[in-house]
């Protein structure tokens, strides 16, 4: 089946911190999402992304849809407590089709 | 900020029993999904439905499961005979465009 690699599995910072994480994957996607978990909850829809090359911001949290289409990458600045949690990438290859998942960051943020 | 709702939050059965998921979603939306998340793995597509239909199924979807949305409002999802491995959090999505999915906080399924 179709993979997302996603980087790194898991992060201890201090908060204050900037992290970063990606995903790439060896097939174009046309929809790149971001999302995080709380334990025993849903994901949450964090950043949408349409098109190669797009950039987009939601507060603290930047995200990128690769030019080539196969990889995207989120960053979040100044990171604070709230911020520990799983964050997954998912991509979308066509609309309306299954989403899939990376492996997810496990972010930690050490106050 | 409306939200995509599910019940129950927890489900225990026996193998082989039939249980019913049940998902409300976020009104004027047009695209259902369901999902399942193995617990410490990630989140695996199970199917799509669009104008009351199924428009895609992954190989987990066998014909255990089914999903119908019944009177307009509620989206389910049935599995028919249920096994150990479909011991798993089920999450329900939905879109009002193609491109989005948001996702209710889930269905713990222990299947013993």
């Amino acid at each position: 089946g179709q993979q997302l690699n996603q980087s790194p599995q898991s992060m201890f910072i201090q908060e204050g911190e900037d992290v970063s994480m990606n995903c790439t994957s060896s097939s174009i996607f046309n929809t790149w999402l971001w999302y995080k978990q709380d334990p025993g909850e849903g994901p949450v829809l964090l950043i949408a992304l349409y098109k190669a090359g797009e950039l987009t911001s939601n507060g603290r949290l930047t995200a990128q849809f690769g030019i080539t289409r196969k990889d995207s990458f989120l960053n979040i600045s100044a990171s604070i407590p709230s911020d520990v949690g799983i964050y997954f990438c998912a991509g979308l290859k066509r609309s309306g089709s299954r989403l899939t998942f990376g492996e997810g960051t496990q972010l930690t943020v050490n106050p | 900020e409306p939200e995509v709702t599910q019940t129950p939050s927890h489900q225990v059965t026996q193998m082989g029993q039939e249980v019913i998921l049940r998902c409300v979603p976020i009104s004027n939306h047009l695209y259902f999904y369901w999902y399942r998340q193995i617990l410490g793995q990630k989140v695996e597509f199970l199917v799509s439905f669009y104008n009351n239909e199924i428009s895609e199924k992954s190989e987990i979807f066998d014909d255990q499961f089914s999903v119908e949305r019944p009177d307009g409002s509620n989206f389910t999802l049935k599995i028919r005979s249920t096994k150990l491995e479909d011991s798993a959090m089920y999450f329900c999505g939905t879109g009002k465009e193609v491109d989005t999915q948001y996702f209710g906080p889930g269905t713990r399924l222990t299947v013993l």
